[in-house]
């Protein structure tokens, strides 16, 4: 059973056309909810992580937020330079592996 | 500082073959990761270093698969005799310990196994 699935597999939007991409998961404890850019050919570039529901964090045109079952990457404005895939992890609490567990990611094309 | 680095960007390799993928993590990072990312998947955790405790081990997919971390610098997965199924993605990772919980990643040796 996947514990992070991420929504929609692909997006494509034209430029200045603001949405959201999803991640929902399943932990029995939450250390940390992270979301990562991955441009082709790249490893993982982190955006930001977030610790508990309702807590927001904002970096340009990103926002990510936090709920107890997902989180939402908010895109305002996009311009073609976000186009990339954007992946969401979650880290679990309570011992256990200490690696992230990775959703398949989102990837997203921001047409001119 | 510098990013952290990987060894060798791409590798192409024979089935049965053994290779090495070296990682350098960020000077000061005391926690190492190994991730694989295969084709259409997410990334898997592979094994986990921190300071001088016994790794984590937990995600290697079998025996031929070992990692071995010099301190807290230099870290070198080996896969032993290859299968076509190790094709992907190898992605290194580290982190600051003490607390800081984010892990920034390298640029990943890419494993193509003929």
């Amino acid at each position: 059973e996947d514990q992070v699935t991420q929504s929609p597999e692909a997006l494509r939007l034209q430029e200045g056309e603001s949405s959201s991409l999803n991640c929902s998961y399943t932990v029995s404890g939450l250390r940390g909810l992270f979301w990562y850019r991955q441009d082709p050919g790249k490893g993982p570039e982190f955006l930001f992580t977030l610790y508990s529901a309702g807590e927001e964090k904002e970096k340009e045109r990103l926002k990510a937020t936090l709920t107890k079952k997902e989180s939402f990457l908010h895109i305002t404005a996009p311009k073609p330079e976000d186009s990339a895939t954007y992946l969401c992890a979650v880290q679990e609490s309570g011992g256990g592996a200490d690696g992230l567990t990775f959703g398949k990611g989102t990837h997203l094309i921001i047409q001119p | 500082g510098a990013g952290v680095s990987q060894s060798p960007s791409n590798k192409v390799t024979e089935k049965g073959k053994d290779v090495e993928l070296r990682c350098d993590p960020i000077s000061g990072h005391t926690a190492l990761y190994w991730y694989r990312q295969r084709l259409g998947q997410g990334l898997e955790f592979l094994i986990y270093f921190q300071g001088n405790s016994a790794p984590d081990k937990s995600g290697l997919p079998s025996d031929r698969f070992s990692a071995e971390r010099t301190g807290e610098s230099v870290s070198t997965l080996t896969i032993q005799r290859t299968q076509q199924e190790d094709s992907a993605v190898y992605l290194c990772a580290s982190r600051m310990g003490g607390g800081g919980e984010t892990q920034y990643f390298g640029p990943g040796t890419r494993l193509l196994v003929l």
